[in-house]
């Protein structure tokens, strides 16, 4: 399942498949680019970070790639589990103040 | 295991009531922010600090809400007086310079 971040702010997806989450920045100058996972009730929780002067990093089952060209960032995770289902944030930072996006709510089908 | 922790979880008052919110920062953090969340408008930056010093207040309405670091293991948000508008979920979150933010379990706020 793909989402376009804050144009489409639920993506639904089946339990296996991977997952692909958008999200466009506004800042040229950020130079920090976080994704967080908000269960409910909870606060943001890090998943994976990447720097200005990388465009792909990754962690265990997910992906972030970012394009600087077009101020475009995602998230990938492999294989979505039950346990993914929240909401993802993407976050920029500038200047150590890290602004974060509207959200993706995942939901995973069994 | 480190964590930001929050105090009040929870905290139901009236309006025109002061409210004051404190946040512990994990030890050795240089950075704490102040978030507040609500459905309509996502995760809002209120106010932030550097090494206790406050870089960057605009996103906090300066009449009613005041953000302070007594020192380094404390931060504090008040708001005085509370109007139901500022029903919502507070976030302190600390990091380093380097480094991601933790954030704590949140402070839920309503005013009646």
């Amino acid at each position: 399942g793909e989402s376009v971040g804050l144009h489409l702010p639920t993506l639904s997806v089946q339990e296996g498949d991977n997952s692909i989450i958008n999200c466009a920045y506004s800042n040229s100058a950020s130079d920090y680019f976080i994704w967080y996972k908000q269960e409910s009730g909870k606060g943001p929780q890090f998943i994976i970070d990447i720097r200005s002067n990388m465009d792909k990093r990754q962690g265990q089952r997910v992906t972030v790639l970012l394009n600087k060209t077009v101020k475009h960032l995602s998230l990938q995770i492999a294989a979505t589990q039950p346990g993914d289902s929240a909401v993802y944030f993407c976050a920029e930072t500038t200047d150590y103040k890290l602004s974060f996006g509207a959200g993706t709510t995942v939901t995973v089908r069994a | 295991d480190a964590r930001v922790t929050q105090t009040p979880r929870h905290k139901v008052t009236e309006m025109g009531q002061e409210v004051t919110m404190r946040c512990q920062p994990i030890l050795g953090h240089n950075t704490v922010f102040w978030y507040r969340q609500t459905m309509m408008q996502g995760l809002e930056l209120l106010a932030y600090f550097r090494n206790r010093a406050p870089l960057d207040d605009s996103g906090m309405p300066k009449d009613r809400f005041s953000a302070e670091m007594p020192d380094a293991t404390l931060a504090t948000l008040k708001i005085q007086p509370s109007e139901p508008r500022d029903s919502a979920v507070y976030f302190c979150a600390s990091g380093t310079d380097t480094g991601e933010l933790f954030f704590g379990e949140g402070s839920r706020l309503t005013v009646l």
